[in-house]
């Protein structure tokens, strides 16, 4: 079955570049996105098809893919960024998410 | 503005069933699919079930494929789980999420979500 690995904690300083991680076989055919989840909500989607934001979602957050690694990019990291971080894509009819990653800011 | 409203979550007997219920408006439901996911107390989101607009195509996890069965009444504007042969393992968030519609299928909207526990 298909995987999505990422790595379980990022940590970052405030107003610093924050990048996650998402790989998988030819991730890049397959237009993956990113979701945010902070403690006790529900999941937000932050980007979809590689590198678009949805409506309100702030300019700091931007994608990228390259082969079989995607790229969650928060620039200018904010104390409110701090979250967990979901890619997700499809894979033969199915959705296979990544194991999540913590971004700490401090 | 979206809503989705997800109901019917609580305490179960292993082997026993639910069925949950996701009420959506805001939105021309016939034309989204509708997805569940679920989250294990402290762990990552997992991918349950998958219905197309039209309700002809439904797909599910491994772990849940013969035990589960999403459905969908277009009419009512609702989504619905109905969950078998529980296990603890099935204990988790489940949330409902909407479909965004293009080509990668990410989920624009979901659920607050309703908790499941399978104990005895």
């Amino acid at each position: 079955s298909y995987e999505l690995t990422q790595p379980p904690s990022v940590s970052v300083s405030p107003g610093q570049t924050a990048s996650i991680t998402c790989s998988g076989d030819k991730l890049g055919d397959k237009y993956p996105c990113w979701y945010q989840q902070k403690p006790g909500q529900s999941p937000v989607l932050v980007i979809y098809q590689h590198n678009k934001r949805p409506s309100g979602i702030p300019e700091r957050f931007s994608g990228s893919n390259s082969g079989n690694t995607a790229t969650l990019t928060i620039s200018g990291t904010q104390a409110m960024d701090e979250a967990d971080y979901y890619c997700h894509a499809w894979d033969s009819s199915t959705v296979v998410f990544g194991g999540g990653t913590k971004l700490t800011v401090l | 503005e979206v809503q989705l409203l997800e109901s019917g979550g609580g305490l179960v007997q292993p082997g026993g069933s639910l069925r949950l219920s996701c009420a959506a408006s805001g939105f021309t439901f016939s034309n989204y699919d509708m997805h569940w996911v679920r989250q294990a107390p402290g762990k990552g989101l997992k991918w349950v079930s998958t219905i197309t607009g039209s309700g002809s195509f439904k797909y599910y996890a491994d772990s849940v494929k013969g035990r589960f069965t999403v459905s969908r009444d277009n009419s009512e504007t609702t989504v619905y789980l109905q969950m078998n042969s529980l296990t603890a393992e099935d204990t988790a968030v489940y949330y409902c999420a909407k479909d965004f519609g293009i080509m990668s299928h990410p989920f624009n909207f979901w659920g607050q979500g309703t908790l499941v526990t399978v104990s005895s």
